[in-house]
């Protein structure tokens, strides 16, 4: 069965520190990667994702993550982090044709103002 | 994108109860998930609802204490059964786009049970 591990529970950051959150999976066939992000008090919603192409992918507020099939890994980065970026962070993995997409367990992220 | 509401967005239950909670998609949906939870965790898949047939039912979760209704491709039921106190979890219900590309999430159902 797939698994996704997140190295980091916690992390905290000053504004302007370049950030990476590791995402490691366990799949040994084709998969779809994604990064959701849940602010404080809202829904999860989709940061970026990676199904194919460019394994570096770029999502929205600056985001990206590098997709390196040969260490399973799918890593989030971000240069330069800002206070509005605290939140969780869950790396999620799908098997093609699966229909389902099972997360990691989520690294809260806290930015020093 | 799709808009997803869940109702009650929060109960408190005493052990030995059911409570149902209601998801509402304002589009047409093929899959809908239900996901788990629990404090301190991660995202846990409990089922997958279909409409027109049985709920497919994760590692770890019966159709006995998670009932899950698709009656049609815009709602879906889960029923929380016979609760105690460690089904205290958030509760989200979540569909995918029409090419299967993103899930949407649903607000989530607080539920605590004492």
């Amino acid at each position: 069965a797939q698994s996704v591990s997140q190295h980091n529970h916690h992390v905290i950051l000053s504004e302007a520190a370049s950030l990476e959150l590791g995402c490691n999976y366990s799949y040994g066939g084709t998969v779809n990667l994604f990064w959701y992000v849940q602010y404080p008090g809202q829904h999860l919603q989709l940061l970026l994702k990676y199904f194919s192409g460019d394994p570096l992918v770029k999502g929205i507020k600056g985001f990206e993550a590098e997709f390196i099939k040969s260490k399973f890994s799918f890593n989030l980065r971000k240069p330069s982090v800002q206070w509005s970026d605290t939140a969780e962070y869950f790396c999620a993995v799908e098997s093609r044709g699966d229909d389902k997409i099972i997360f990691g367990k989520g690294t809260r992220l806290h930015i020093l103002p | 994108s799709a808009v997803i509401s869940q109702k009650p967005s929060r109960d408190i239950c005493q052990r030995g109860t059911s409570l149902t909670i209601q998801c509402q998609v304002d589009s047409q949906v093929t899959m809908m998930f239900w996901y788990r939870q629990q404090p301190g965790q991660s995202l846990t898949l409990i089922a997958t609802a279909n409409q027109g047939s049985e709920a497919t039912y994760e590692s770890g979760f019966v159709i006995d204490k998670f009932p899950i209704s698709r009656p049609n491709l815009t709602f879906s039921t889960l029923t929380v059964s016979n609760m105690s106190p460690e089904d205290s979890s958030i509760y989200l219900c979540s569909v995918s786009d029409r090419l299967g590309e993103k899930l949407f999430f649903g607000s989530g159902t607080q539920l605590s049970v004492l």
